[in-house]
């Protein structure tokens, strides 16, 4: 069964602290790792990796996957309340292109000011 | 990217009803999906929504509980049939905008959710 594991499961920290969010998995047919952001309902897209050792960065966001191992990272610096959210790490292992993701826990962060 | 739009964005309905969310696209999608999220959890894939024909069901779902519709490329409905407590969720729907090439990988886009209580 694939299986999606984020840590930590909640995160506390003040404005202008550097968060590093874990996510590592196992799955039998690896397509893609997605990041996204949950704030109230909606996930919204982060960032898509498919490749070891590129890193995907957007402003004060960065990620990077580590294929060998099988974890990816989510970096956010100088963080601001308005990245408080839960962040969904999900990896798309389905047997097309586009096809089921598998979602992890997820990670609460709440940032103070 | 493309507008999402799900309706209700919440209800309350009472045990034993049904209940239709409505998922539109403003543009033609190539896949579409419809996720449940109970309190507390993550996201969990209900069952693909094909166009012209018969929904892909995940384990642990089925047809006559969770009917879906997909009737043209911009729009599907999921049935939450016969609710009970526990079908209280955040209800959504995503999409892959485009194929792209045969090989290539695309993120899903999400909706802004249906919030569903049950007394």
């Amino acid at each position: 069964e694939d299986k999606v594991v984020q840590s930590p499961l909640s995160l506390v920290v003040h404005e202008g602290d550097t968060v590093t969010l874990n996510c590592s998995y196992e799955v039998t047919n690896f397509r893609s790792l997605l990041w996204y952001k949950q704030e109230k309902k909606a996930p919204t897209f982060l960032f898509m990796l498919t490749s070891s050792g590129i890193e995907k960065k957007s402003g004060r966001l960065s990620s990077i996957l580590d294929k060998k191992e099988l974890f990816s990272i989510l970096n956010i610096t100088a963080t601001q309340t308005g990245d408080s959210a839960i962040y969904l790490c999900a990896v798309n292992a389905g047997g097309t292109s586009y096809g089921k993701l598998t979602f992890g826990q997820g990670t609460i962060l709440t940032v103070h000011p | 990217s493309a507008v999402i739009s799900q309706k209700p964005s919440r209800d309350i309905c009472q045990r034993g009803t049904s209940l239709t969310i409505q998922c539109q696209v403003d543009s033609q999608v190539t896949m579409m999906f419809w996720y449940r999220q109970q309190p507390g959890q993550s996201l969990t894939l209900i069952a693909t929504a094909n166009q012209g024909s018969e929904a892909t069901y995940e384990s642990g779902f089925v047809i006559d509980k969770f009917p879906i519709s997909r009737p043209n490329l911009t729009f599907s409905t999921l049935t939450v049939s016969n609710m009970s407590p526990e079908d209280s969720s955040i209800y959504l729907c995503s999409v892959v905008l485009s194929a792209g090439t045969a090989n290539s990988n695309q993120p899903q886009h999400f909706g802004d959710g249906t919030r569903l209580s049950i007394l």
